[in-house]
């Protein structure tokens, strides 16, 4: 069975940086695994903020980047604000039309 | 303007029949998959399954493989996911999600159906 594991939770200071990061169980995360990073507030539709590993969907802040970082997809929040306090969630592609959400990971802004 | 606009929450009883719909506006429908996510009560977000409209090829996740339908009606652009027997461990929130094409991402979600079964 595939699992794709986020850290539970992250805290970060105003200013601060954190980065997420976005594992796979049976190996390492490679481009082609088409990692794609989410955002979703309470009560809210989730909400694209990288895909293809790195590039920023529209309209998405540049504090927000992704990349490949040891083996893991992973998020970068650079500069964080008070409105970055969210639930994250990476996906990747495994082929043949199917996908896989990572476990989420709650990021606190204090 | 893409939009994805979702039927409204329901209230069902164990073992009854539900679709919900996922109409969708201001692309190809034919064109782009168009993927289910499930958010269980404070829990996080999975992948469910996934149809092309323009053939109604469709893929599951293993995890929910015979347990749910999806379907889709190219005729009036909308998506439908569909139970036969409900059980109270479907109560959920539903997300309908297009997928980008090429970048294998979902760029633009629904609002969500909140789905919930109770006796």
């Amino acid at each position: 069975q595939t699992v794709v594991t986020q850290e539970p939770s992250f805290s970060v200071s105003p200013g601060g940086t954190v980065t997420l990061t976005c594992g796979l169980n049976s190996g390492s995360v490679s481009i082609s695994y088409y990692p794609s990073w989410y955002q979703q507030t309470p009560g809210q539709a989730p909400r694209t903020l990288i895909y293809r590993a790195n590039i920023r969907s529209s309209g998405v802040p540049d504090r927000f980047s992704g990349s490949i970082l040891r083996n893991k997809a992973a998020l970068t929040i650079t500069g964080a604000q008070a409105d970055d306090e969210s639930d994250y969630y990476c996906v990747l592609y495994m082929g043949s039309g199917l996908y896989v959400f990572g476990t989420g990971t709650r990021v606190t802004v204090l | 303007e893409v939009q994805l606009v979702q039927s409204g929450a329901v209230v069902e009883k164990p073992g009854e029949s539900l679709r919900i719909s996922c109409k969708a506006s201001g692309y190809s429908f034919t064109t782009y998959w168009i993927a289910w996510v499930r958010q269980m009560p404070g829990k996080g977000l999975e992948w469910m399954g996934i149809i092309y409209p323009g053939d109604s090829d469709t893929r599951y996740s293993p995890s929910f493989q015979g347990q749910v339908t999806i379907s889709a009606d190219k005729s009036i652009s909308t998506a439908y996911l569909q139970w036969s027997g409900l059980k109270a461990s479907d109560t959920a929130m539903y997300y309908c999600a297009k997928s980008s094409g090429p970048t294998r991402h979902f760029d633009y979600w629904g609002q969500g159906t909140l789905v919930t079964v109770s006796s």
